[in-house]
């Protein structure tokens, strides 16, 4: 079965650059999670869309924004990169419903050096 | 953690003991889920419990839900040395957002 695709796997970049992470949902779910998970620490909830508006925003800096576009795969643009934005980015995506589960991606390593 | 402490924050077993951990909350929930993840590696999802639910199996995994004391506990039996990770609670309130607990590392000896 299909699962959530995100790339890329890794990403190196340098502090103040851009980068963009992509994630690709399971066929026909409608609603896609971004969590930022830093080393050592759990998984926190960033944004998340459903039929490409945005749903939900959590503790996401003003610095990173976020789209889902109408083949309802969804970009996260993160700006002016911090040494402390160095983390695993999960996508999840779901049939939105409270009682239904998320599926994650693999993740994203970003590395700010 | 947005949401609460899960307990032990490390255990380690010998292959074929069962595993105990333990998840606090702080808000009302619709649900609880717990997930795994192996090092560095993508969130599994294992299991969901309704907030009208006390209890729920699966496979080797036995889950355990009070909301009067917002707590949940997961129990694996019979434990392998594959199930070596980190186990997270998270739950669900209002919104479809996961909030995670701080997470369990389970270290199984062969």
């Amino acid at each position: 079965a299909a699962g959530v695709i995100q790339s890329p796997r890794h990403l190196i970049k340098e502090k103040r650059e851009t980068a963009t992470l992509k994630c690709y949902p399971i066929p026909r779910h409608d609603t896609v999670y971004w969590y930022q998970q830093g080393p050592g620490q759990d998984p926190q909830f960033l944004i998340s869309f459903y039929e490409k508006m945005q749903s939900d925003k959590g503790s996401i800096p003003d610095r990173f924004s976020a789209q889902q576009f109408s083949d309802y795969h969804s970009e996260l643009n993160m700006s002016s990169l911090e040494l402390g934005d160095s983390a695993l980015y999960f996508c999840a995506s779901s049939l939105a419903a409270l009682n239904n589960e998320q599926f994650f991606g693999p993740g994203t390593r970003l590395t700010v050096l | 953690s947005q949401q609460g402490e899960e307990d032990p924050q490390a255990l380690s077993i010998q292959e074929g003991e069962n595993a105990t951990m333990n998840c606090s909350y702080k808000t009302s929930i619709n649900n609880l889920q717990w997930y795994r993840q192996n090092s560095g590696r993508g969130l599994v999802h294992l299991i969901l419990i309704r907030s009208n639910e006390r209890e729920k199996h699966s496979g080797r995994l036995r889950v355990t839900l009070d909301t009067s004391k917002k707590s949940s506990s997961l129990l694996i039996t019979a434990s392998r040395a594959a199930d070596t990770a980190s186990y997270f609670c998270a739950t669900v309130w209002n919104t479809d957002k996961l909030i995670f607990g701080t997470g369990t590392r389970l270290q199984v000896f062969p």
